[in-house]
């Protein structure tokens, strides 16, 4: 079963402006974590940012927040400011603790276009 | 230091050859992974080694077989490939996972082209 839903395969976002990213994702964890990537035309995945379940606040790593809504189950990565730099695949993953060991599952990704 | 470091960046082979790929961190961390990922596609988890051991296996085919020297070093050796294996092959390492956060290193890939 999917775990992981990015229901986005491609966005444009205008440079300067905010855009957000979906992300819903499926467990009976308690305990789990959720990540998002970011896939340039290199092929490196660049880890952005992290939001434990257990978190009450919404995780922010400098331009990127996480928009986390428990009940939703959902996950969306909301970028402020665009840059043309963003212009990549990104991806969000879920760990959880009931699999009893270190893999991640990846989202299909959304492909991110800004526009200069 | 949170690098990861991947050879070849790119590697084309033979259907007879046997070639390796090679991943290295120095973060301390004790579990790493490989991934595979075609193009426009998310990455498929193939193996994970957790202190040294292989804790998952991914029902990859044996033509694919992992290797842990040491805490800082995975190898993947290939054998026998076929031309649908060409893809991108992604290292990753991380902290072991006790129910927190811990995210994973990725390393920049091997393109690996199967003729």
């Amino acid at each position: 079963a999917q775990k992981i839903t990015q229901t986005q395969p491609g966005m444009f976002v205008q440079e300067k402006e905010a855009v957000t990213l979906d992300c819903t994702y499926d467990t009976s964890d308690q305990s789990y974590g959720l990540f998002w990537y970011k896939q340039p035309s290199s092929g490196e995945m660049i880890f952005l940012i992290y939001q434990g379940s257990y978190d009450e606040q919404n995780a922010t790593e400098g331009r990127y927040s996480l928009n986390f809504q428990k009940a939703r189950k959902s996950a969306n990565l909301v970028i402020s400011a665009s840059q043309l730099g963003d212009s990549a695949m990104y991806f969000c993953a879920m760990r959880e603790a009931q699999s009893n060991n270190n893999d991640m599952r990846f989202g299909a990704g959304t492909r991110l276009t800004v526009k200069p | 230091d949170t690098e990861v470091t991947q050879t070849p960046k790119h590697l084309v082979m033979g259907m007879t050859n046997k070639k390796s790929l090679k991943c290295e961190q120095h973060m301390g961390h004790r579990a790493m992974y490989w991934y595979k990922q075609k193009a426009k596609k998310p990455p498929e988890l193939m193996f994970v080694y957790s202190y040294e051991k292989l804790s998952i296996n991914e029902s990859v085919p044996s033509r694919f077989s992992p290797e842990c020297p040491n805490s800082s070093l995975l190898n993947l050796h290939l054998h026998a490939l076929q031309p649908e294996d060409s893809a991108l092959y992604l290292c990753a390492s991380s902290q072991e996972w006790a129910g927190g956060s811990y995210e994973q290193y990725f390393g920049p890939g091997t393109r690996l082209t199967v003729t």
